[in-house]
């Protein structure tokens, strides 16, 4: 089946001690998506890539990162976390049609991100 | 500026009951989606449904079934005939057409009980 893959599913870091967290698409999308969802809390739209195209939003803090080598990867860096950063990050796909829109977003499982 | 609103922050119904969750958005634009996401406690965001503005006609897939109303910019969520397994956080959505953003409601808890 097509999905959206994420992994590590659970991620323990240490305060300022950089992370990587990784997502896969077996979907072709063209869009990929990293959210932030803390606790009791709707995800928060962090950045996403269209193609190539890095998008970041306003308030994205500066120590989030990330790449995007090719169509099926797309991995996000926290550089120094802080106990702040302690969520789930979900990663999401989507197809953009250019005139038709962009199509439903499709989510990973996430991954719990746990800073000590 | 856009807006999705889920003023029920949590219901707690027993199994077999009926439970509507409510949505009430807000938006400039003229084309938009409205959707529906369920969270259960493993965490993933699971595609329910997506609603076109143009397109007002109810749907129902199994207990599942959702009413929009343009003229109260609503977009309710019903399940008939709940089970534990429903219990989860969902969340509605909105995003114009031509764009890619997705604006989430806070989303509803709700707990089935057995």
């Amino acid at each position: 089946d097509a999905m959206v893959i994420q992994n590590p599913r659970y991620q323990v870091t240490q305060f300022g001690k950089p992370v990587t967290l990784s997502c896969s698409q077996t979907l072709n999308h063209n869009v990929m998506y990293w959210y932030q969802q803390k606790s009791s809390q709707a995800p928060k739209l962090l950045f996403h890539y269209y193609d190539k195209d890095f998008n970041n939003e306003a308030d994205t803090p500066d120590n989030f990162q990330s790449r995007r080598p090719n169509t099926s990867f797309c991995f996000l860096d926290i550089r120094s976390p802080g106990l702040g950063d302690a969520a789930m990050y979900l990663c999401a796909t989507s197809r953009f049609s250019g005139r038709g829109g962009t199509d439903t977003q499709y989510f990973g499982p996430g991954t719990r991100l746990t800073v000590l | 500026a856009q807006k999705v609103t889920q003023a029920q922050t949590e219901i707690s119904v027993v199994e077999k009951e009926d439970v509507t969750l409510d949505c009430v958005y807000e938006t400039r634009d003229t084309t938009y989606y409205l959707f529906w996401y369920k969270q259960p406690p493993s965490g993933e965001l699971v595609f329910l449904i997506r609603r076109n503005s143009f397109d007002e006609q109810n749907e129902i897939s199994g207990r599942y079934s959702w009413n929009f109303q343009k003229s109260t910019s609503s977009f309710n969520f019903t399940i008939t005939a709940s089970q534990v397994v429903d219990s989860a956080v969902y969340f509605c959505a909105l995003t114009p057409i031509s764009g890619n953003k997705l604006v989430f409601g806070a989303g509803t808890i709700l707990r089935v009980k057995s």
